[in-house]
């Protein structure tokens, strides 16, 4: 079956660090890989995604790149920010798209 | 575009009362996806629409629970006769099927947190 398993957290990291969160998926077949984020008391916002092996997904300087000899979808950033702290949930969609698989999120502070 | 919408935001019940949460996707969005969070987890699909038709339902949705989206536009999710287990924060996503290609993406909104006292 499908399933997505994330490092646990919290995660608490001084501004400007580097961040790593990890993930790693069970998947049949090909599917398509996604970073959420979760500010408190909101749904969910896509943060990036990709669709196959050795794609590499960005945006506000996180990054993930899909491994899939690893099966590992880890989440980076070079220097984080106050801002950056929330919740990040790891997901994968099966490769109909019907079903979208979470992890249990992991919680990061940053503290100025 | 608007985003997804849901409505209430918040919600508390006495518990054996009936609750419905609404949610407006994205115009142009066929597909409508509910899931269910708890503190500390991350979502738990509960059951998708594409268009009017509900083509899949988990286990998690009891008989208490029922959805429609009768003009393929928004959606209701009703809980009948509330217990306390079933606090928690109702989300909507939606999406466009099959989309562009590969990579279909689900568009959440904020959330309707119900608790049952």
């Amino acid at each position: 079956g499908n399933s997505v398993t994330q490092m646990e957290g919290p995660v608490t990291l001084s501004e400007e660090a580097f961040l790593t969160i990890n993930c790693t998926y069970t998947a049949t077949g090909y599917p398509s890989l996604f970073w959420y984020v979760q500010y408190p008391g909101e749904g969910l916002q896509l943060l990036l995604k990709a669709t196959k092996a050795d794609d590499k997904g960005s945006n506000k300087g996180f990054e993930a790149t899909y491994r899939k000899e690893t099966t590992s979808f880890h989440l980076e950033k070079g220097s984080v920010q106050v801002s950056d702290s929330a919740v990040y949930f790891c997901a994968l969609s099966d490769l109909a798209g019907n079903q979208f698989y979470f992890g249990t999120g992991t919680s990061l502070t940053v503290i100025p | 575009d608007t985003g997804v919408s849901q409505d209430p935001r918040h919600k508390i019940t006495k518990r054996g009362q009936n609750v419905t949460f609404r949610c407006d996707p994205i115009s142009e969005h066929n597909r409508l996806y509910w899931y269910r969070q708890t503190l500390g987890q991350g979502p738990e699909f509960l059951t998708y629409f594409q268009n009017e038709a509900q083509l899949e339902k988990s286990r998690l949705l009891s008989d208490r629970f029922s959805a429609e989206r009768p003009k393929g536009s928004f959606s209701t999710l009703e809980i009948q006769r509330t217990e306390q287990g079933d606090s928690a924060m109702y989300l909507c996503a939606s999406s466009v099927y099959p989309g562009t290609g590969f990579g279909n993406t689900i568009y959440f909104g904020e959330g309707s947190w119900l608790t049952v006292v």
